[in-house]
């Protein structure tokens, strides 16, 4: 069975600083491996994915982020934090063979001004 | 109007009560699921379906049913409510490609 962990809970970062959401998984074969935000009282919306092809992909808002293989980690970043940046990310994975989306336990996000 | 609609978008009731959360998507996708969201948990599948004949449990279906009235409409059912499924509640698409799902605004349920 596939799993996400996002280590922490809370990131906390002045806007203007990188931003790093963590992310690992663990799932049978390779990966699709996704990114989410949440803002209050709305959807998840797409930010970005991997499905196959160069390590660091682009996503929505200036968001990237870099799989590695190795250590099986799928972190988020983006450089320059806005306050509007402020959400809640969470991380999904699955199988290539499989529709079944699994997600992490999110990551909240604070820029502060 | 929004791509993957969920009504009640807030909904209040009590303990034994039957509880029904539509989804209706005009995105054309043949791929509808149902998440439950709680927090520090992140989201949990509770059914999903491929297609209007096709009806699959997830990780946490028992107390929940579901249907697919048409390739559009997926429809989650509680048959008799209980406090510790008080949650927020996604309805989600996704096409035949990429796999990234469209997500509803969601369903708030509270279960006094």
């Amino acid at each position: 069975a596939q799993s996400v962990a996002q280590p922490e809970d809370q990131v906390n970062v002045a806007e203007g600083n990188p931003l790093t959401v963590k992310c690992t998984y663990s799932v049978s074969g390779n990966p699709y491996l996704f990114w989410y935000v949440q803002y209050p009282n709305r959807g998840l919306q797409f930010l970005l994915k991997y499905i196959t092809g160069d390590n660091l992909v682009k996503g929505s808002y200036g968001f990237e982020a870099e799989f590695n293989k190795s250590q099986t980690s799928f972190h988020l970043k983006k450089p320059s934090a806005l306050v509007s940046d402020s959400a809640l990310y969470f991380c999904a994975v699955r199988p290539l063979n499989d529709y079944k989306l699994s997600f992490g336990a999110g990551t909240t996000v604070t820029v502060r001004a | 109007d929004a791509d993957v609609t969920q009504t009640p978008r807030n909904r209040i009731t009590k303990t034994g009560k039957r509880i029904m959360l539509e989804c209706s998507q005009t995105k054309g996708h043949d791929r509808m699921y149902w998440y439950r969201q709680d927090p520090g948990l992140g989201l949990r599948l509770i059914y999903y379906s491929f297609d209007v004949k096709d009806i699959n449990k997830g990780e946490i279906s028992d107390g929940y049913s579901v249907s697919r009235q048409a390739q559009a409409k997926f429809s989650l059912s509680l048959e008799s409510a209980i406090p510790n499924q008080t949650a927020l509640y996604f309805c989600a698409t996704s096409g035949l490609g990429g796999g990234e799902l469209f997500f509803g605004e969601g369903s708030r349920l509270t279960v006094l």
